[in-house]
């Protein structure tokens, strides 16, 4: 199984500045043939279902505010939310959609400082 | 507008079944993938199972195969989870979710707000 790992497990950041949150993989999401990352942020907010915020590692999902954005390849990824809004408090999780089983990070909970 | 929408859920004792709906709106239902992730009290999101767009392929996490069993009636724009042999670390709530392709090789796009399984005796 493809494990992912998320860091840090939750981080407080004061409005306006930058959030970074982490995602491992233990084997590379990477695709030879289309040279694609099979991986996928979603954001959660309490009481809500998770919303899809990127696919492919980095294609931002229709909606979704520019100040988010995926980076990364292979094993290693990235999210950033480029200046943190008051609704963007939530819990975060990579996913990757390399092959089964499917497997999600631990989640980062994301607080305002 | 799509949606999804979950039901079915409930409080079953240690050993019981269950079988949980989600009901499709505004897509094609057959051109994706469906899928299954619950998320236990507090805890993070696990992945459950996955159907493709014809309902050929299935596939299952290791802690639900044999016990759990994915289906689609694309006829009614439906999904269901046959959930048997239920244990207390089943107790989640179950969300169903579209996905962005035809197989299992495609992020989750679209969520339902999910139903409440409990396990209890």
């Amino acid at each position: 199984d493809i494990v992912m790992t998320q860091s840090p497990d939750s981080l407080a950041v004061s409005l306006g500045e930058r959030a970074t949150i982490n995602c491992k993989s233990t084997q590379s999401v990477l695709y030879s043939s289309n040279n694609k990352n099979y991986l996928a942020w979603y954001q959660q907010k309490p009481g809500q279902p998770p919303k899809l915020l990127i696919y492919w590692a980095s294609t931002r999902e229709s909606g979704v505010p520019d100040r988010f954005s995926g980076s990364g390849s292979g094993t290693d990824f990235t999210l950033t939310i480029s200046s943190l809004q008051a609704e963007d408090v939530a819990v975060y999780y990579c996913q990757q959609y390399y092959t089964t089983p499917l497997t999600f990070g631990g989640g980062t909970k994301v607080d305002i400082k | 507008e799509v949606q999804l929408l979950e039901s079915g859920g409930g409080l079953v004792q240690p050993g019981g079944s269950l079988r949980l709906s989600c009901t499709a709106s505004g897509f094609t239902f057959s051109s994706y993938a469906m899928s299954w992730v619950r998320q236990a009290p507090g805890k993070g999101l696990e992945w459950v199972s996955t159907i493709s767009g014809s309902g050929v392929s299935t596939y299952y996490a290791d802690s639900v195969k044999v016990r759990f069993t994915i289906s689609r009636d694309n006829s009614k724009n439906s999904l269901y989870l046959q959930m048997n042999s239920l244990r207390a670390e089943d107790t989640a709530i179950y969300y169903c979710a579209k996905g962005s392709g035809y197989n299992y090789d495609s992020g989750m796009d679209v969520w339902g707000q999910g139903t409440s399984v409990t396990v209890s005796s």
